[in-house]
């Protein structure tokens, strides 16, 4: 596609059950993120991939939260037994670049919202 | 500490009139890219500016430029000849270069940007 497709838009779940959550990333771009953003606040970083494998999982909330990447495309985004805390949105963004340094643009999908009950 | 401040959770501008929006940081590496984001009510982050630690010159794009001042650690955002396709949620980030992840960025809170006519 154009741009990173994130899925589902909209997710409301029962406090208790798993959610995944699905980023398709531009075509060909290696470097793939995870976000979150709660209510009024600025994104908090989650994980990171470059191809398939996670160098930084610094962010994930708890043992609770766990991320893959397959064939260096998609990623899911997996919450089990999800809190209401975990109520958010979480954005998925990709880039092309393989290191560090420069103006190396984020693209960012509109992310996916979701409320644990 | 917050690595990134933004201190007005919301602004009103006229259309057609430059507005500020303020954003300071905290970093103790010398190598680092400051970012701004606009995100509309779609969601979707959108890049609109980027500064590096190094680079001498504001950075500007367009109508957007960025008012650097690496002494007092700011790095506002800009925005001349306002228009109502403006109005959205702004985001400053940061990315330093020791993080060991490339573009791991730190966000602000935001600034709610409301256009008037």
């Amino acid at each position: 596609g154009a741009g990173v497709s994130q899925s589902p838009s909209n997710k409301v779940t029962e406090k208790g059950k798993d959610v995944e959550l699905r980023c398709d990333p531009i075509s060909g771009h290696t470097a793939l993120y995870w976000y979150r953003q709660s209510l009024g606040q600025g994104l908090e970083f989650l994980i990171y991939f470059q191809g398939n494998s996670a160098p930084d999982k610094s962010g994930l909330p708890s043992d609770r939260f766990s991320a893959e990447r397959t064939g260096g495309s998609v990623s899911t985004l997996t919450i089990q037994r999800t809190q209401q805390e975990d109520s958010a949105v979480y954005l998925c963004a990709s880039s092309s670049s393989l290191t560090s340094g420069g103006a190396e643009e984020l693209f960012f999908g509109e992310g996916s919202r979701l409320t644990v009950l | 500490a917050q690595k990134i401040t933004q201190t007005q959770p919301g602004m009103f501008v006229q259309e057609k009139e430059a507005v500020t929006l303020d954003c300071t940081y905290d970093t103790s590496d010398p190598s680092y890219g400051l970012f701004w984001y606009k995100q509309p009510s779609s969601g979707e982050m959108i890049f609109l500016i980027y500064q590096g630690s190094y680079d001498q010159q504001n950075a500007t794009e367009g109508r957007y430029s960025l008012n650097f001042q690496k002494a007092r650690k700011s790095a506002n955002l800009v925005i001349s000849a306002s228009q109502l396709g403006d109005s959205a949620m702004y985001f400053c980030a940061m990315r330093e270069e020791n993080t060991g992840t490339a573009s791991k960025l730190t966000f602000g809170t935001g600034t709610r940007l409301q256009v008037t006519l």
